[in-house]
């Protein structure tokens, strides 16, 4: 079974562009959860979505955005980059149901704004 | 403030050394995962703990859970320069998943 992936792997951007970033969830998996990781702040949550619906959302501004298709693939916007969102951007998914709730993750996007 | 507070936040041992992990909450989890993440890619989820006081072993790796499922801990024997990488600690409490602060291994060959 093929794992989570994410496109692109790498990307520079200006201060001021906005950027999408793209998720597709190991087949079978409905939720797919998005983190932002820095060295400053480690690892954190940015928002999950189920169904093509946002279920959770953490403490991100409104330039961080997201939405889910149909297929459960998944993407995730910033506007107005800052340098500050220059992050290691990880998404994850996972089958909904049970306790566990194991999240599996793809490589990241790695943003750097200039 | 941070949920999961994990210690040490940086390990450094030659290798054959022991050694232990904590992930430590004031809050009650249903579940914790344990992960490893190498630079520059995801983290890789190594163990679910779901149970008070459940012990799981993979191969020279321990996990505990404790009792009150607010705490774990990672115990590695052994070590070897393979387990270098960042080793965190995760839960879900109520409808949101949450990561540890992280502790940084490295093996010294």
């Amino acid at each position: 079974k093929a794992g989570v992936t994410q496109t692109p792997r790498y990307l520079i951007k200006t201060r001021g562009q906005q950027v999408t970033l793209s998720c597709s969830p190991i087949s079978g998996h409905r939720s797919v959860s998005w983190y932002q990781q820095t060295p400053g702040q480690g690892l954190q949550f940015l928002f999950e979505y189920f169904s093509e619906t946002q279920r959770n959302k953490g403490n991100f501004p409104g330039r961080f955005s997201g939405r889910q298709f149909s297929n459960s693939r998944s993407e995730m916007n910033v506007s107005t980059l800052e340098l500050g969102d220059s992050a290691l951007y990880l998404c994850a998914s996972s089958l909904v149901g049970g306790h566990s709730y194991e999240q599996y993750f793809g490589p990241g996007t790695r943003l750097t704004v200039t | 403030t941070q949920l999961l507070e994990q210690s040490p936040q940086f390990l450094s041992i030659q290798e054959g050394e022991n050694l232990t992990v904590y992930c430590n909450s004031s809050s009650v989890f249903s579940s914790l995962q344990w992960y490893r993440q190498e630079p520059g890619e995801g983290p890789v989820l190594l163990v679910t703990v779901v149970t008070g006081g459940e012990v799981k072993k993979l191969k020279r790796l321990t996990f505990q859970f404790g009792d009150a499922r607010k705490d774990s801990s990672l115990h590695i024997t052994a070590a070897q320069p393979g387990d270098t990488g960042l080793y965190l600690c995760a839960g879900n409490s109520g409808n949101q998943f949450y990561f540890g602060t992280g502790t940084s291994l490295t093996v010294i060959p």
